[in-house]
């Protein structure tokens, strides 16, 4: 079954920029999704289709995806940016999520 | 604005079956070129998605829990449904419900509820 690959944690100072990386064979041939979700909080979708953002996710986030790894961008890092980021691609019939990175803001 | 709400047992014994409803509200079920999603996430734990259904009847299973997981939806209550079967302790999590497009990405979902499994 396919893998994604996540590192478990990321500390970025506030105002600094953070890339959170999804890796997964040939995963730059798959559509990547990534997800922000807060403590006791639903997920919530920033990033579809490798680098597209839903209407109401601020430009500070961003996606790129290319060979055997995808990248989230996280800018001008806020508090209210904490919490845990999953990467998500479909394969094979099924849903792959990778294990999810925590992102503390110091 | 489409919003999903879960509702069910928050208590199931071992061996019984789990069964969960997502109420939509904001939107019809049956309209659109969406696929309706139940995803757990253990406590502490990562994501995982148990399956998905569309409205035509048509579904796909995560394949580590298929035999034990149906799904079906009320599209006059505009609501959808999760069954999983035999479950054991490794089933307690919080459960969500999501909208899936064709893209195969999730939004929105429903703040989830969790099911606990002990006797």
């Amino acid at each position: 079954s396919f893998e994604l690959t996540q590192p478990s944690s990321v500390s970025l100072a506030l105002g600094q920029t953070a890339k959170i990386t999804c890796e997964g064979n040939d995963i730059g041939s798959k559509n990547v999704h990534w997800y922000q979700q807060r403590p006791g909080q639903a997920p919530l979708l920033l990033i579809y289709n490798d680098a597209s953002r839903p209407s109401g996710i601020p430009e500070r986030f961003s996606g790129s995806n290319s060979g055997n790894t995808a990248t989230l961008t996280i800018s001008s890092a806020q508090v209210g940016d904490e919490g845990d980021y999953y990467c998500q691609v479909w394969d094979s019939g099924t849903v792959v999520f990778g294990a999810g990175t925590e992102v503390t803001v110091l | 604005q489409v919003r999903l709400q879960e509702s069910g047992p928050g208590l199931v014994k071992p061996s019984q079956t789990l069964s969960l409803t997502c109420t939509v509200s904001g939107g019809s079920i049956s309209i659109g070129s969406y696929y309706w999603n139940w995803i757990r996430q253990p406590a502490g734990k990562g994501l995982e998605w148990i399956g998905r259904f569309y409205t035509s009847g048509s579904a796909n299973f995560n394949p580590s829990l298929k035999g034990r997981v149906s799904m079906s939806v009320d599209t006059s209550k505009n609501q959808f449904f999760l069954r999983l079967s035999s479950v054991t302790a490794a089933d307690t999590a919080v459960y969500f419900c999501a909208r899936g497009g064709m893209g195969n990405y999730y939004a929105p979902w429903g703040q989830g509820t969790l099911v606990t499994v002990s006797s």
